[in-house]
């Protein structure tokens, strides 16, 4: 596609149930970002990818949270038992390289808690 | 200490008027330095990148990097409502990581 791709771009879900959120870089680029940006808050970041190894994955905050990617290509971001603090917007952004000097975001996941 | 710190503003100028948005990090190893604009509701997109020191200009946009004191900054030229939007400044650690300040909302008023 033309640029990152993130599905879904809404999600709502029951405190304690599990979510996947997706997120398909440009064609080649092989440096892939998860971020998370609460309302009013700047990006927190969660793992980065360099091909399908993650060589960054300090920002997780939690073990309910993981992420692969697969193929070089589509990520998986996964929180497990969700809590009312995980509300937020979930944003994946791709590279060419690991330089990341010019990486491109994806519209975003709005993920709601209830 | 956060390795970019950055004023959350927010910051409101009339239109025209010149717009410095500034930022500060902790790291003096740290070569590249970048410049998102975040409107609403939308993900970040990348307004101009410098490497080491110097500045480097864009249309109504200079991105000013001054390494002597850790300090990086943006100019917008003759600001325009449709300016307004959230603009947030990043480093790039040795490990390749996008590292970012919280963002200054800014707004442009006609």
């Amino acid at each position: 596609g033309a640029g990152v791709s993130q599905s879904p771009s809404n999600k709502v879900t029951e405190k304690g149930k599990d979510v996947e959120l997706r997120c398909d870089p440009i064609s080649g680029h092989t440096a892939l970002y998860w971020y998370r940006q609460s309302l009013g808050q700047g990006l927190e970041f969660l793992i980065y990818f360099q091909g399908n190894s993650a060589p960054d994955k300090s920002g997780l905050p939690s073990d309910r949270f993981s992420a692969e990617r697969t193929g070089g290509s589509v990520s998986t971001l996964t929180i497990q038992r969700t809590q009312q603090e995980d509300s937020a917007v979930y944003l994946c952004a791709s590279s060419l390289d690991r330089g990341g000097t010019e990486a491109f975001f994806g519209q975003g996941t709005r993920l709601t808690v209830v | 200490q956060k390795e970019v710190e950055q004023d959350p503003g927010p910051l409101s100028v009339p239109e025209g008027a010149i717009v410095s948005l500034n930022c500060t990090y902790s790291n003096s190893a740290f070569q590249y330095f970048m410049w998102y604009r975040q409107y609403s509701r939308k993900g970040p997109e990348l307004l101009m990148y410098t490497y080491s020191s110097g500045n480097k200009e864009d249309g109504r946009f200079t991105a000013q990097v001054d390494k002597s004191s850790k300090y990086i900054s943006l100019f917008i030229r003759d600001s325009q409502p449709s300016d307004s939007a959230t603009y947030l400044c990043a480093t790039l650690n040795q490990g390749g990581k996008l590292i970012f300040g919280q963002g200054t909302e800014l707004s442009v008023k006609p």
